[in-house]
This record gives C-alpha cells, structure tokens and sequence, in this order.
C-alpha cells in the first residue's frame, strides 16, 4: 500500500522551461490537494480537487495549472519555470473534502535555476 | 477563515509531557481542529483530529474546551524522535473555497536528552 506517490522527486529547471509534477494515490480518495513549501514556512495551498473532475485555486496558483485525470492522479504543471517556483512541492489526498485528514506525499524538491 | 496562531517554537526534555497550544477564535460551528506532524524532508503527517472535548489515541491526545477558542495537543513522555514541527488547521465544513487548509509555520517542537 503505497499511499501517495509523487514523482519526481528531485528535478532541476532552467528559467522558462515547463514541467508536469506528477501525484498518485491508491485510497480511492475523492480529494486531493497540491502544496509548496519554502524554506521556514508552512505549506501554502497551490490547488486543490474536492472530487473527480473539478479543480479550485488555492491560496497561491499563479504560474500553476493542474489535471485531475482520473480518480487516482492529480497533476500540477509549471508552463514557464521562475525562480520564485523553486520550493519543496507535496500533494496530498482525503477521503472527502473538508474536516478530512490529508495524506502526503514525500514531495518534489524542485530548482528553477 | 479560521485563523489559527501557534508557538513558533518549544523546547523540552525526554520523558516529559509536552502541550501545545493553538488558538483560532473564528473557529464555525462545523470545524473540526486537526494536528499534523512534520519531520524535516517528509510530507507532514495525520496525528489526531477532534471537535470538541477530549480525544486520544496511541500518539497523542487533543483537549478542546467548551468555547473551543483554543485546542492543546498532549504528547506523553516525549523522545528524541518527536522533534518536529506540528501544525493545527481548523477546517470548513461547506467544502466551498480553501478554507481550513492553510497550514501557517507551526510550532517547531525540540526535545533535548
């Protein structure tokens, strides 16, 4: 039972170019969430997937586009990289939206050179 | 929203009793109050979940007064391995919009020999 599977882990870009960060679970969650995460701070909610087939912007979307393209997978793509985008990026899912507690990823440890 | 403000950090030794605090006085009538653990590298981590009075589990126990303004997680006889930051979301129950996943910068708890 993995959990949630974030791939890739480690990944280096340079200044304009695009990436898709990919997140699969295996708990036939309904939910499920993408996060960045910079040095010292909390997690700030990029976008998130209450149920199969919708999307909503979270707290920081900017530059971010993401697909929930089935049940299991929730991707969130950088179209043209920036620097301020390197960070430490985790998905998470839950059962249902709301009051729901998240399982998370190990994440992707992303430069934007 | 409901705010949450923690500790930014604690400091402790092994085998004694640890309380955090988190206040959220906004906190709906339908929220729930969730703990997560994070060690350094890793998604954060579930710990415990309650709406009102006490709840406990093998980790940890959560003790939430009446007014609920406030909720303070309990780790009994605490080792070297709960060094962590541990983080207190207040989730919305209606599921429209973002709110309760805003995870702030925690409370980063060190436990000393």
């Amino acid at each position: 039972n993995a959990g949630v599977t974030q791939t890739p882990k480690f990944q280096v870009l340079k200044t304009g170019q695009s990436m898709t960060l990919q997140c699969a679970q295996d708990m036939n969650h309904n939910s499920m969430y993408w996060y960045r995460q910079d040095p010292g701070m909390g997690l700030r909610l990029i976008y998130y997937s209450a149920s199969e087939g919708t999307t909503d912007k979270g707290e920081v979307p900017n530059g971010y586009n993401v697909s929930r393209l089935n049940k299991r997978e929730f991707s969130l793509r950088l179209e043209s990289a920036a620097p301020s985008q390197t960070s430490v990026y985790f998905c998470a899912s839950s059962e249902g939206y709301s009051n729901q507690p998240q399982h998370f990823g190990d994440g992707t440890r992303l430069s934007i050179l | 929203l409901a705010k949450t403000t923690q500790p930014i950090s604690m400091d402790s030794y092994e085998g004694q009793e640890v309380n955090i605090t988190c206040s959220h006085n906004n906190i709906a009538t339908n929220d729930y109050i969730t703990w997560y653990q994070q060690f350094p590298s890793q998604g954060p981590r579930f710990i415990i979940q309650g709406y009102k009075t006490k709840v406990t589990n093998e980790v940890a126990s959560l003790f939430i007064p009446a007014d609920r303004k406030s909720s303070t997680l309990s780790l009994p006889r605490v080792s070297l391995s709960d060094t962590a930051v541990y983080y207190c979301l207040v989730g919305a129950e209606t599921g429209g919009g973002a709110d309760g996943l805003t995870f702030g910068k925690g409370t980063h708890l060190i436990i000393q020999p």
